[in-house]
């Protein structure tokens, strides 16, 4: 079965300074990553997924099948930028979509 | 607008009591799911649905039913709610049924005493 770790529930680091949130994942075959954002009292929505491999509010992740990993960075924290993130794993499940979501990583970005 | 909604947003009830939560997207999305957020369990998956009639267990799907008989609906039902079912309840949807982005609505708070 597919799994999706993200060792950090916490991650503080101060305003500029650079952010590598950890995502590892086990999955045998061909997965679609994404990296979902949650800010304070808001809905869940999407940050980035890998096959777009667009760059947004200054994150980016590169999918590495070798290290089975998808962490998301960026190389200057804003306050803003404080928020819960979950990556999540989607694989075809007989001809439909099976997400696993990791447990999240609460960023805190100190002023 | 093109949206997910939820209701209610915030549920008080006694243990055994039948409720309903009801979630709804105006995007003619035909994959649509609900999850329970835990603090230090994240996001998991109670049921998901891939068109009208369709559906099957997640990976927590004990004490949920669910619905699909109208493409935007997808209603999730605690025939006898118990405390363990206290959580953050999340919808979702998304256009096609296999690795497309999600779009949640904005959660409903259930508490179960």
């Amino acid at each position: 079965a597919q799994r999706v770790t993200q060792p950090e529930k916490l991650l503080s680091v101060f305003k500029g300074a650079p952010v590598e949130l950890k995502c590892n994942y086990s999955y045998s075959g061909s997965p679609e990553l994404f990296w979902y954002v949650q800010y304070s009292r808001q809905r869940l929505q999407l940050l980035l997924r890998h096959i777009s491999r667009e760059s947004i509010k200054g994150f980016t992740a590169d999918l590495n099948k070798g290290e089975t990993s998808f962490h998301l960075k960026k190389p200057f924290a804003q306050e803003e930028d404080s928020a819960m993130y979950y990556c999540a794993l989607s694989v075809d499940s007989g001809g439909y979509q099976k997400v696993t979501f990791g447990t999240g990583t609460k960023l805190q970005v100190i002023p | 607008e093109a949206q997910v909604t939820q209701n209610p947003r915030y549920l008080i009830t006694v243990t055994g009591k039948k409720l309903t939560v009801t979630c709804s997207q105006n995007m003619n999305h035909e994959y649509m799911s609900w999850y329970r957020q835990d603090p230090g369990l994240g996001l998991r998956q109670i049921y998901y649905s891939m068109n009208v009639e369709v559906t099957d267990k997640g990976d927590v799907p004990e004490g949920y039913k669910v619905s699909r008989k109208e493409k935007r609906n997808f209603p999730l039902i605690l025939e006898s709610p118990s405390p363990n079912q206290t959580s953050l309840y999340f919808c979702a949807s998304s256009l096609s049924v296999l690795g497309d982005t999600q779009y949640f609505g904005p959660g409903t708070r259930l508490t179960v005493l």
